[in-house]
């Protein structure tokens, strides 16, 4: 069973929807992360939590938000869908006690807004 | 400036030559220094870690150069199984942890 895992995987959604990514792990890790990834531009840190009482915005945050349910589960949130948010999406998490320096991805969501 | 600038590539290879992909960063108080692959369509993966002796894995050599800033990735004998997109990655270090940089990755295609 993979580690971290991200639900949809696939979602054509249109413009104006709001639509939820979620992210779930069994790694037991304290930090989560939110990155989208667009062709030639690498991933950017959307946001991110160092734990459940910790949310900070990353570079990209505008037109997302996100919600830390409990440790193993980080959700990322379109409240208005636009089509520039068509893009790659992927969770990672990292592990503060062994130096945080690996992250560890889910399989990604492919998101198109129509 | 990008914070973590790599070669633009494709880098197209025969199947056992020797490629080399270079990555600069801008930041000096970087201290931790990373490659990872990423598979088309599919979620990065950890290569190695970069330390400043260099430091090898197998066909793989990673190399960094803190004064200059420079990273470099060293495939030998390449395989098909080393098509893939290479990520250098700096981890900046901050007061609460660390924060993950990419670059924007150099795609390597092997043929046979």
């Amino acid at each position: 069973d993979a580690d971290v895992t991200q639900t949809p995987r696939n979602r054509i959604t249109k413009t104006g929807k709001r639509i939820m990514l979620e992210c779930s792990q069994t790694k037991g890790h304290d930090r989560m992360y939110w990155y989208r990834q667009d062709p030639g531009l690498g991933l950017q840190l959307i946001y991110y939590s160092f734990d459940v009482k910790d949310i900070n915005k990353g570079e990209i945050s505008d037109g997302y938000s996100v919600s830390r349910q409990a440790q193993a589960k980080f959700s990322l949130s379109l409240e208005s869908a636009i089509p520039n948010q068509t893009a790659l999406y992927f969770c990672a998490t990292s592990d503060f006690l062994a130096g945080d320096n690996e992250q560890f991805f889910g399989p990604g969501t492919r998101l198109t807004v129509l | 400036r990008k914070e973590v600038e790599q070669d633009p590539g494709p880098f197209n290879v025969p199947e056992g030559a020797t490629v080399a992909f270079n990555c600069t960063y801008s930041n000096s108080a970087s201290q931790s220094f990373f490659w990872y692959r990423q598979d088309c369509r599919k979620e990065p993966k950890l290569l190695m870690s970069v330390y400043s002796s260099g430091n090898e894995d197998g066909r793989f050599t990673a190399q960094l150069n803190r004064a200059s800033q420079y990273i470099s990735l060293l495939i030998r004998d390449s395989k098909l199984s080393d098509s893939a997109t290479y990520l250098c990655v700096v981890n900046r270090v901050y007061n609460q942890g660390g924060k993950l940089i990419f670059g924007q990755g150099t795609e390597l295609s092997v043929k046979p």
